[in-house]
């Protein structure tokens, strides 16, 4: 168990929909990423936050937005969803930006 | 040309071989990773590697920067390593080289059979 808690596990849901998907890190850790791997594009950075802040942005839609609150957790939202957005998302968090990072169980989009 | 590549692709072991996993890429990076991904779907952490060598019970990673290559060694291998690693570079023209922005390879799918 790395601590990093994702929900929900999977989530089936219909073309054009809005989706929230949830990220909690590990105790103490600032930085939170997320992470979108589909079958045919492997695994692409999304977005990075650090303490509340975006630090970083990776290869993110305009229909994708992420968050971070002050109890750290994350939100991503995907919206007008496509099927093309079926794929695992993952969140991960770290201590601080650049060190090791830990996985969380990811959660599975399947878009119908 | 993908920035990091990773060979081979697939690869199936008998329980008890050798493993190697090789991994190249064409960016300048500030540290590379190797993760572990498992049927289920979930990514573990194996290895972040700036320079040198470094070992984890039977999982061994090295290195070399100015050939811009990295390999992951299995020692007696076990059905149970049966995954798909991936590795991952955080690159240096990318934040500085944050954690964040990293390049992931396709991966290789391991395959150790009893």
């Amino acid at each position: 168990d790395s601590g990093v808690t994702q929900t929900p596990k999977h989530l089936i849901t219909a073309t054009g929909q809005r989706v929230t998907l949830r990220c909690s890190p590990r105790s103490g850790d600032l930085s939170v990423y997320w992470y979108q791997q589909s079958l045919d594009q492997g695994l692409q950075f999304l977005i990075q936050y650090y303490n509340g802040e975006e630090r970083a942005k990776g290869n993110i839609l305009e229909r994708f937005s992420a968050q971070q609150f002050p109890d750290l957790h994350s939100e991503l939202n995907l919206s007008s969803l496509e099927l093309g957005d079926s794929a695992l998302y993952f969140c991960a968090s770290s201590s601080l930006p650049d060190t090791e990072a830990f996985f969380g169980q990811g959660t599975r989009l399947t878009v119908v | 040309k993908n920035e990091v590549e990773q060979s081979p692709q697939n690869l199936t072991a008998q329980e008890g071989e050798f493993i190697t996993i090789n991994c190249s890429y064409s960016v300048g990076i500030s540290a590379l990773h190797w993760l572990q991904q498992h049927p289920g779907g979930g990514i573990v952490s194996l290895f972040m590697l700036s320079s040198g060598k470094k070992k984890h019970g039977r999982l061994i990673a090295t290195i070399n920067i100015q050939e811009k290559h990295s390999s992951l060694h299995i020692t007696a291998s076990h059905p149970r390593d049966s995954a798909v690693y991936i590795c991952a570079v955080r690159s240096r023209a990318i934040y500085g080289g944050s954690q964040g922005n990293l390049i992931f390879g396709k991966g290789t799918k391991l395959s150790v059979k009893p």
